[in-house]
């Protein structure tokens, strides 16, 4: 069955350091990619997506995800975090048959001030 | 711009009660999803709404029915609560299949079965 693997349950980082957060899915074929945050108490929200063109994906917040399809990958970095982006975040993917997006189970962002 | 509003936010049952979460969104959006969301477990999907009138089934159903009363909304139906229903429920819509849109989430009803 197509899945997402989130290699990182939680991570912990100081402000200002550098993040990467490691996101795999599992489908042959040609997929549409997101990243979702969720700030604690709220809702997901699209970070950033990426459906096509350019493998390097600039999202908000400062933000980017790189597509590399050899490796069915799709991770997210941010070269300096913030004390604000503590968050839960879920990589997903879609593809054309599918009727739905198939989420990760999430990977918990705690920053120390 | 209310986007996808769910109610209510928070929910205590006793097992054995029915209750209905109520979602409607206001983007004029095709299709129409519900998920919960478990500590380590991600988002799960429940059902889901391709179009008004369609209805199916997600990864995990049992315990739970939908109705696609209209475009505009899409309410999930606990029949007989169990603890194991416990969990945050999110309602979420795209303009069509969300393959090629990615989806807007409503803000959650969070559910507790005692």
């Amino acid at each position: 069955a197509q899945s997402v693997s989130q290699h990182n349950h939680h991570v912990i980082l100081s402000e200002a350091a550098s993040l990467e957060l490691g996101c795999n899915y599992s489908y042959g074929g040609t997929v549409n990619l997101f990243w979702y945050v969720q700030y604690p108490g709220q809702h997901l929200q699209l970070l950033l997506k990426y459906f096509s063109g350019d493998p390097l994906v600039k999202g908000i917040k400062g933000f980017e995800a790189e597509f590399i399809k050899s490796k069915f990958s799709f991770n997210l970095r941010k070269p300096s975090v913030q004390w604000s982006d503590t968050a839960e975040y879920f990589c997903a993917f879609s593809y054309s048959s599918a009727s739905k997006i198939i989420f990760g189970s999430g990977t918990r962002l705690s920053i120390r001030p | 711009n209310a986007g996808v509003t769910q109610t209510p936010k928070f929910q205590v049952l006793k097992t054995g009660q029915s209750m209905t979460l109520q979602c409607a969104q206001d983007m004029n959006h095709n299709s129409m999803y519900w998920y919960r969301q478990d500590p380590g477990m991600g988002l799960r999907l429940i059902y889901y709404s391709a179009s008004e009138g369609t209805t199916d089934k997600g990864e995990v159903p049992n315990g739970y029915n939908v109705s696609r009363l209209n475009k505009r909304e899409f309410s999930l139906r606990l029949e007989s609560a169990a603890p194991s229903q416990t969990s945050v429920y999110f309602c979420a819509s795209s303009p069509g299949q969300g393959h090629n849109y990615g989806y807007t989430f409503g803000s959650g009803t969070r559910l507790t079965v005692v």
